[in-house]
């Protein structure tokens, strides 16, 4: 079955730096790559997603990217701030799946 | 418009007791799921709800996990009895199918059960 690896497990960036995180799929029938923020004691919100027939999304400060090829996806925050600090889930799910496959995660921490 | 509301937000039992969490989707939703994170690891999957019918319940433990979805509306996992490997946050999210959106996608999530198991 699916599976997706997500690196690094926690990261920590000066405010104003970006910040970068990375996931790997196993299934090359993958075609939908979405990621989810969720702040400490509240709700996974999803952030920005992706679809196979596109190689980059943007939406303000966040940006994803997705390397078919290598299947690998990453997620970029530029000009990281305060509120960016969160634990960050990458997901994969095949067209016609029911389901997400989810990464582990990863912390993200601000310093100010 | 409200979102996906879960009760309870925490829960502590002991080994071989009951418990009962329950999810309340966005109205309108035919869609719900259940998904579990175990000790910091990955979310997973557990069910998928398409109104009152379950259409995949593949990522279930064992049988001491019951989801059920009366009429559509709420949807109730029961862990009965509780094992300590059974603690983590359990999560429910509910989609609606719009033009080319299928259902795995715009997940609205609810904040969670945190279960732990004694």
């Amino acid at each position: 079955g699916e599976n997706v690896e997500q690196h690094p497990s926690t990261l920590s960036v000066q405010e104003g730096d970006s910040a970068v995180i990375k996931c790997t799929y196993s299934d090359s029938a993958s075609n939908y790559f979405p990621w989810y923020k969720q702040e400490l004691g509240k709700r996974p919100q999803l952030i920005i997603d992706i679809r196979s027939n596109v190689g980059e999304k943007k939406d303000q400060r966040i940006a994803v990217t997705l390397n078919k090829t290598a299947k690998h996806f990453s997620l970029h925050i530029t000009e990281t701030q305060p509120e960016d600090s969160a634990v960050y889930f990458c997901a994969a799910s095949r067209r016609g799946a029911q389901k997400l496959v989810f990464g582990q995660g990863t912390r993200l921490t601000i310093n100010p | 418009e409200a979102g996906v509301t879960q009760f309870p937000s925490h829960s502590v039992i002991e080994k071989g007791q009951t418990v009962t969490l329950r999810c309340d989707p966005i109205s309108g939703h035919d869609n719900l799921y259940w998904y579990r994170r175990v000790m910091g690891k990955e979310i997973k999957f557990l069910l998928h709800f398409v109104k009152e019918s379950k259409q995949d319940e593949s990522g279930m433990p064992n049988n001491r996990f019951l989801a059920e979805r009366t009429g559509g509306t709420y949807s109730t996992l029961k862990v009965q009895p509780a094992e300590l490997e059974d603690s983590g946050v359990y999560f429910c999210a509910s989609s609606q199918v719009r033009g080319t959106i299928s259902t795995n996608e715009k997940l609205f999530f609810g904040s969670g059960t945190q279960l732990s198991v004694l």
